[in-house]
């Protein structure tokens, strides 16, 4: 049973750059979300994409955008990098909008220069 | 605004010596507590997820429970490798997006 992944797994990129990560959700899940976790600090929601729609954002810039597929992997993009993007990009999977456990990926540690 | 707080933000334990993590939770319509464990660089991976007050799950050492305030994992006779940070994370009436704590650094010597 393939579980969430991500690529790439590592980056590193300067300001001003645009970044964009995948993710693949776990076999037999439709909903995806996407979360930043800066060192030392809990996950932080960015948002949700379920039926290749956004459904839920978090208190991210718009500089945060994201896509889904029919195939329901998704995309996440920022632009603009700024030094603060610097983290660790975490990508979970889930079935519908239910309240079922979230499955984490391994993350995209992105470093900006 | 909702809020994870989870105490003590580390803690040492020698091999056996049992102790308890603290996640206290502050949401509005709660709809799910989960706990997960984070090794570094690495994705958290799923623990428990619990539903209502009273319920309570457990795993090999580890043991969950939630009242309508907190949560508490309790770990017995630990091991060296159950070091890692556990994380905490409510979900609540707008949706299904995970409100984290900072987590528990949980360091288990021998």
């Amino acid at each position: 049973d393939a579980g969430v992944t991500q690529s790439p797994t590592h980056l590193i990129k300067t300001r001003g750059q645009q970044v964009t990560l995948r993710c693949s959700p776990k076999s037999g899940h439709d909903t995806v979300s996407w979360y930043q976790q800066a060192l030392g600090q809990g996950p932080q929601f960015i948002f949700q994409y379920y039926e290749e729609e956004e459904r839920q954002r978090g208190n991210f810039p718009d500089r945060f955008s994201g896509h889904q597929f029919p195939n329901y992997s998704s995309e996440l993009n920022v632009n603009a990098l700024l030094l603060g993007d610097s983290a660790l990009y975490l990508c979970a999977s889930t079935r519908g909008l239910s309240t079922d456990t979230q499955y984490f990926g391994p993350g995209t540690r992105l470093t900006v220069l | 605004e909702d809020q994870v707080t989870q105490s003590p933000e580390a803690l040492r334990l020698q091999e056996g010596e049992s102790s308890s993590l603290n996640c206290s939770y502050t949401v509005s319509g709660l709809r799910g507590l989960f706990w997960y464990r984070q090794d570094p660089g690495k994705g958290p991976e799923f623990l428990f997820t619990l539903y209502s007050a009273g319920e309570e799950k457990e795993k090999e050492r580890l043991k969950a429970t939630l009242t309508k305030k907190e949560s508490f994992l309790h770990i017995t006779a630990p091991k060296p490798e159950d070091s890692a940070t556990y994380l905490c994370a409510a979900s609540n009436q707008a949706g299904t997006a995970l409100i984290f704590g900072k987590g528990t650094t949980l360091s288990v010597s021998s």
